[in-house]
């Protein structure tokens, strides 16, 4: 079965400041993976996705991931953060071929200070 | 994308009666939902995978008695608690997915608390 770690519980960065957040899985076969917004009282948006090819992902509102097989990580990252970015971060992963939904990581709360 | 409509948002119920949720794909079919909890400051956890006209899949350790799921048509998924007790508060989130696509939608989340 697959595991993901998401180790930054919270976050406080200020507006304009570089943002990365971390993301590792566990699983021995081939993975897709995902990083998942919710901002507040909001559902959950797809902010980006790895099937397969580029290893660096560009996804909406700025944002990129890249994955690393070797560390088996998909970080998140943004070059200077907004306060509207201020939300709560899921990585998550399903093995490519598989019926079955994504395993998410334990989230990680973004504030950003005006 | 697509939008998934979850319903309620917020319901309290008394400990003992059941709440239905219900989870609406809006504007494509729903081949599959799954339906997650999530607990404060921890992972959503998912809890059954079901597919249109069939029985769910329920996950290890959680109980098909108590959460009843239906997957009657391709456009709804329903979850009862049966008989819900303070511990079944929670937060729970559907999310659907149509055909053999990887990307699935989210709802907004239903916030169950039972007195």
């Amino acid at each position: 079965a697959q595991s993901v770690s998401q180790h930054n519980h919270h976050v406080i960065l200020s507006e304009a400041a570089s943002l990365e957040l971390g993301c590792n899985y566990s699983y021995g076969g081939t993975v897709n993976l995902f990083w998942y917004v919710q901002y507040p009282g909001q559902h959950l948006q797809l902010l980006l996705k790895y099937f397969s090819g580029d290893p660096l992902v560009k996804g909406i509102k700025g944002f990129e991931a890249e994955f690393i097989k070797s560390k088996f990580s998909f970080n998140l990252r943004k070059p200077s953060v907004q306060w509207s970015d201020t939300a709560e971060y899921f990585c998550a992963v399903n093995a490519q071929g598989s019926a079955r939904q994504l395993t998410f990581g334990s989230g990680t709360q973004l504030t950003v200070l005006p | 994308g697509a939008v998934v409509s979850q319903h309620p948002s917020r319901v309290i119920c008394k400990s003992g009666t059941s709440v239905k949720i219900e989870c609406r794909s809006l504007d494509f079919q729903a081949t599959t939902m799954f339906w997650y909890r999530q607990f404060p400051k921890q992972s959503l956890m998912l809890m059954a995978t079901s597919n249109e006209g069939s029985k769910a899949t329920y996950e290890q350790g959680v109980e098909k008695d108590k959460f009843l799921i239906n997957h009657a048509s391709l456009t709804l998924s329903t979850l009862t608690v049966t008989s819900a007790h303070p511990e079944d508060s929670s937060f729970y989130i559907c999310s659907a997915r149509q055909g053999a696509r990887t990307e699935a939608f989210f709802g907004q989340g239903t916030r169950l608390t039972v007195v």
